[in-house]
């Protein structure tokens, strides 16, 4: 059975650059979940959704940041434009209907702005 | 918001001997209290979980205790072993009827000693 994949896994690009993020959840699972670490934050909730709803968006940083989940298989995370401080590794986790609480994590995305 | 704390930050064992890492939370309404193992470069990985309505959970050398009116858990290792070192972060949410984000410890740096 897969896991929660992403892509890219790594991504280097310039300041000022737009970045897309891609998350598949495990499937059958209906609630994802961006979260955000860094050596300084920890691990941090970015945004999550429920159904392909977004439910909470609090912990997204900027308006630079946007998140969408147009179907129950596909999220994106978008930054633009980006900036150093962008840099980290960026985590999509998905969780079960009947275990809503408990949360499989993706491979991670390692994010390096220039 | 839910606020964790997490200590120690790193714990030095010797092979075979037990380590305890200790979380305190704030949110009363917090139920559910995961902890994740994070091995270098990898994703966090769930090991093992508590929810509120229970004080303790054991599976195989590791266990995890809750003290709801302290509002902290605690996760013990008993006779570590060299593959249990790394980076573990305990967390908190409410884990009800519907999903919920994790709110983060800063993670606690287990060093097994040969």
């Amino acid at each position: 059975d897969a896991g929660v994949i992403q892509s890219p896994r790594h991504e280097v690009t310039e300041m000022g650059q737009e970045v897309t993020l891609r998350c598949k959840p495990i499937s059958g699972h209906n609630s994802l979940f961006w979260y955000r670490q860094t050596m300084m934050r920890g691990l941090e909730l970015l945004i999550y959704f429920n159904n392909n709803v977004p439910i909470d968006d609090s912990g997204m940083p900027e308006d630079r940041f946007s998140a969408k989940m147009p179907n129950a298989s596909f999220s994106t995370l978008k930054i633009q434009p980006s900036e150093p401080r962008d840099s980290a590794v960026y985590f999509c986790a998905s969780s079960p209907r009947d275990r809503t609480y408990e949360q499989y994590f993706g491979p991670g995305t390692r994010l390096t702005v220039t | 918001g839910e606020n964790v704390e997490q200590h120690p930050s790193t714990l030095s064992v010797q092979e075979g001997d037990s380590a305890v890492i200790k979380c305190t939370y704030s949110d009363s309404a917090s139920n559910y209290f995961p902890w994740y193992k994070q091995e270098l470069g990898k994703r966090p990985q769930l090991i093992i979980d508590i929810r509120s309505n229970v004080g303790e959970k054991k599976d195989q050398r590791i266990a995890v205790t809750l003290n709801k009116t302290a509002k902290h858990f605690s996760l013990h290792i008993t006779e570590t072993q060299p593959e249990d070192s790394a980076v573990y972060f305990c967390a908190a949410s409410w884990g009800g009827g519907g999903a919920d984000g994790l709110t983060f410890g800063k993670g606690t740096h287990l060093i097994i000693q040969p």
